[in-house]
């Protein structure tokens, strides 16, 4: 099973709203990522974790505020965004913390967000 | 810092017909890896093929094949017998050790029925 899901598919809020994505895996990855793309563009990394510790942060603004309650779960939890934020967010895990460069990415179906 | 380039917009394929899409990058690691994901209209960034900067033989993976030319750093996925469900974007990615990975900037291949 090499399955990443991610809820909700799609999301509207609005600038002064507070809402979470979600992203779950059971394939007992030790890192979990999550990659904003803009229309047209490629994904770009936002967050990484390993066991469970914030271990990059590609100097992303403080209203995305990422949390990993436990191995399996990736949380982004959203806090007066702005219309540019509005993006597809894909959350991604791979096997191990140790950045192998042949391990795979595995992402999940992503959430489609809309700030209004 | 690496980098990926795909010099390849947009590419269009008669169904059954072979494409390939090029991947050019950049790095001063000497062990690496490239990876190819496609990415239908849904969202979802499925992984294609991997080709380690050592592996001795071109990867392959079903109708998915990826032409490694060391010296000259490209990797350019081969599609054979091209299927309309082919049709999507089609990214070229490169691990950045503990991070993430680092994408080029896609191409979006139609396949014409």
């Amino acid at each position: 099973d090499t399955e990443v899901t991610q809820t909700p598919k799609h999301l509207v809020m609005g600038m002064t709203n507070k809402k979470s994505l979600k992203c779950e895996q059971h394939m007992g990855h030790r890192a979990m990522y999550w990659y904003k793309q803009k229309a047209k563009k490629p994904p770009e990394l936002m967050f990484v974790y390993s066991y469970e510790k914030l271990s990059i942060n590609e100097s992303v603004p403080s209203r995305f505020s990422p949390e990993c309650p436990n191995s399996s779960l990736l949380n982004l939890h959203l806090h007066a965004l702005q219309p540019e934020d509005s993006a597809l967010y894909l959350c991604a895990s791979s096997p191990s913390a140790r950045g192998r460069v042949g391990e795979t990415q595995y992402f999940g179906p992503g959430t489609r967000l809309l700030v209004l | 810092a690496q980098k990926i380039t795909q010099t390849q917009p947009g590419m269009f394929v008669q169904e059954k017909e072979a494409v390939t899409l090029d991947c050019t990058y950049d790095t001063s690691d000497p062990s690496y890896g490239l990876f190819w994901y496609k990415q239908p209209s849904s969202g979802e960034m499925i992984f294609l093929i991997y080709q380690g900067s050592y592996d001795q033989q071109n990867a392959t993976e079903g109708r998915y094949s990826l032409n490694f030319q060391k010296a000259r750093k490209s990797a350019n996925l081969v599609i054979s017998a091209s299927q309309l469900g082919d049709s999507a974007m089609y990214f070229c990615a490169m691990r950045e050790g503990v991070g993430g990975m680092r994408f080029g900037a896609g191409t979006r291949l139609t396949v014409k029925p």
